[in-house]
């Protein structure tokens, strides 16, 4: 089954940075959604971004989706120690499968 | 509160000893699904049911039954638990599935199996 990979596969950066997360995946998708874990918990859902739209904002995060070049990225802007976590794209396997989760980013925001 | 629970949240087990993880939504959602996650090897997904009587083999279904007899509740069963199953378990479930839902994770159950 697809999977989208996510790069790189850690980042750590200062506080108050930007912190960049990117996604591949390989076949065509129908959206494309961004999940936060922190260390040990439960994902939580952080955006869903459909293969119409280019770009999505929801607070202090940015999501682009490049269908073209099958790739999302994801910008947490004005980075915080709290954010420190991983990070996983998801995406459909094809057009009527389950969510097939990429292997995730690790980032730590070091205060 | 919206949410999933997973029973139990750590366990530790010996081999070939049955044993059923729970889960349970209070959303009335059609879909639920099964994960298990392993360093180096991210999420992947054992078994899932988008509603009451179905359910689909996932990626590595091997070693695990569910049953979903109740849209609330889809268990997780491992008839003869085996050490490679040791592993952080999720249980997640959604409203609309995989096409324009959001996932809703349990807290995870941590698993070992001796």
């Amino acid at each position: 089954s697809q999977q989208g990979e996510e790069d790189p596969q850690a980042l750590s950066i200062q506080e108050g940075e930007n912190a960049t997360m990117n996604c591949s995946y390989k076949t065509s998708i129908n959206n494309l959604q961004w999940y936060r874990q922190n260390s040990g918990r439960g994902l939580v859902h952080l955006i869903l971004i459909r293969s119409n739209e280019r770009e999505k904002h929801s607070g202090r995060l940015r999501v682009t989706l490049d269908t073209s070049k099958k790739s999302s990225s994801l910008l947490i802007t004005a980075s915080r120690a709290a954010d420190t976590a991983s990070y996983f794209c998801a995406t459909p396997d094809s057009g009527n499968t389950p969510l097939v989760f990429g292997k995730g980013t690790r980032l730590s925001v070091i205060a | 509160e919206a949410q999933v629970t997973q029973n139990p949240r750590y366990l530790i087990t010996v081999t070939g000893k049955k044993l059923t993880v729970t889960c349970s939504q209070n959303m009335n959602h059609e879909y639920m699904s099964w994960y298990r996650q392993d360093p180096g090897l991210g999420l992947r997904q054992i078994y899932y049911s988008m509603n009451v009587e179905v359910t689909d083999k996932g990626d590595v279904p091997e070693g695990y039954k569910v049953s979903r007899k109740e849209k609330r509740n889809f268990p997780l069963i491992l008839e003869s638990p085996s050490p490679n199953q040791t592993s952080l378990y999720f249980c997640a479930s959604s409203f609309q599935g995989q096409f324009g839902g959001e996932l809703f994770f349990g807290e995870g159950s941590r698993l070992t199996v001796l």
